[in-house]
């Protein structure tokens, strides 16, 4: 079975401050992996994915295989990073996705 | 281009009732996908449809049905309510399955007393 753990639930940093977002998956295959971000009153939207391999808003993400993890990044947090984020895994194929429980992001000014 | 809307948007049954939730995907979009989002279980996937068939399940019972028109529009139903099936409903489309970007409309509150 596949899952995905973000072990924090609430993440709290300094305007400034270096973030990083923890996503550790649990798949035998090769997984497809996403952030997805909800701000305050808007919909869930797609953040990143590691197939492209972009840098958006900010944040990065690399996928480790040896570790299993897709932590999400952003050298310098600004205020309007503060939001909902989900990390998901795709098997791929015609398979399910599955979400992690997510992690708010709380950037202090 | 319109994004993806979710009909109605909040939605008060009793127990034991039945329900019928709807998503109209972007235009061009194939696949829509219905997820349950709880404070308890977080976003769990509901099923996956695809040019009118379901295509992907989650871990759901038979009570969660679902189904895909010919122009793409979804509809998702629930028998027998029960008051753990309170809960946001959302609904995803893109372009062909979970490759592409899914984009998210803004979903069904509903709440079973």
């Amino acid at each position: 079975a596949q899952r995905v753990t973000q072990p924090e639930k609430l993440l709290s940093v300094f305007k400034g401050a270096p973030v990083e977002l923890k996503c550790n998956y649990s798949y035998s295959g090769s997984p497809e992996l996403f952030w997805y971000v909800q701000y305050s009153r808007q919909r869930l939207q797609l953040l990143l994915r590691h197939i492209s391999r972009e840098s958006i808003k900010g944040f990065t993400a690399d996928l480790n295989k040896g570790e299993t993890s897709f932590h999400l990044k952003k050298p310098f947090a600004q205020e309007e990073d503060s939001a909902m984020y989900y990390c998901a895994l795709h098997s791929g194929g015609y398979q399910k996705v599955t979400f992690g429980t997510g992690t708010k992001l709380q950037v202090i000014p | 281009k319109a994004g993806v809307t979710q009909t109605p948007r909040y939605l008060i049954k009793t127990r034991g009732q039945q329900v019928t939730l709807s998503c109209s995907p972007i235009s061009g979009h194939r696949s829509v996908s219905w997820y349950q989002q709880t404070p308890g279980q977080g976003l769990q996937f509901l099923f996956e449809y695809f040019s009118e068939t379901q295509r992907n399940k989650g871990n759901f019972p038979g009570r969660f049905s679902g189904r895909q028109f010919s122009n793409s529009r979804s509809e998702m139903n629930v028998s027998t309510l029960e008051l753990g099936d309170s809960a946001l409903y959302l609904c995803a489309s893109s372009l062909e399955g979970f490759e592409d970007e899914q984009y998210f409309g803004p979903g069904t509150r509903l709440t079973v007393t």
